[in-house]
């Protein structure tokens, strides 16, 4: 959305170099994440997901790493390229419920 | 084109006035529900359903209803809107509820006057 953003951290990274977001996770039950995009006016956008019985999973350009000992969730997306340029936020799923617990998100800036 | 579409995109409208939000999926999915989204409070749920029938009640439901009669509309439904509701909404639907992604809508921008 247009103003989301207003309260966020900012994590602004080169053209072409590698980008971590990180999150925190608050349920200890939860054993589904996902990582979402948001540009500008749009709606989340899924990115990749993984599940409490992996600490690692890849995509293309995405790599989404878990720590259930600290309830953390990274993204590292490499090469960052311009068009990553949004706001990241994680979700998570505590296990056998429907609901989903979404951070507030991070805006990644690609500079030029 | 599998899509979740949200009518209207952007509403004024003034307190007390009655409106509908609709949302529509052409994915077959079971599961649908409705966030709000604002300024560093990130997404929060309002209304979900699991299927045709049958809802519940998410982290912010005061203020809205909700209705599943067919699967593929979840409209949301604002009987006396207030200004502490103006916010950016959203329409997910996934193909279950749980450990599976949603998929969003492209938001809706509700101005309460």
């Amino acid at each position: 959305g247009e103003n989301v953003g207003l309260h966020l951290p900012t994590l602004s990274v080169q053209e072409g170099d590698n980008s971590i977001i990180n999150c925190a996770y608050s349920n200890s039950a939860s054993d589904y994440f996902i990582w979402y995009k948001q540009e500008s006016g749009k709606g989340p956008q899924f990115i990749i997901d993984i599940r409490s019985n992996m600490d690692k999973r890849q995509g293309q350009r995405v790599t989404v790493l878990l720590n259930k000992t600290v309830k953390h969730l990274s993204l590292q997306i490499a090469a960052t390229q311009p068009g990553d340029s949004a706001v990241y936020f994680c979700a998570e799923n505590p296990s056998g419920t429907y609901k989903y617990i979404f951070g507030t998100g991070t805006r990644l800036k690609v500079l030029a | 084109e599998a899509q979740v579409t949200q009518n209207p995109r952007y509403l004024i409208t003034v307190t007390g006035k009655k409106l509908t939000v609709t949302c529509s999926q052409n994915m077959n999915h079971e599961y649908m529900s409705w966030y709000r989204q604002d300024p560093g409070l990130g997404l929060r749920q309002i209304y979900y359903s699991m299927n045709v029938e049958v809802t519940d009640k998410g982290d912010v439901p005061e203020g809205y209803k909700v209705s599943r009669k067919e699967k593929r509309n979840f409209p949301l439904i604002l009987e006396s809107p207030s200004p502490n509701q103006t916010s950016l909404y959203f329409c997910a639907s996934s193909s279950k509820g749980s450990g599976t992604e949603a998929f969003f809508g492209q938001g809706t921008r509700l101005t309460v006057v």
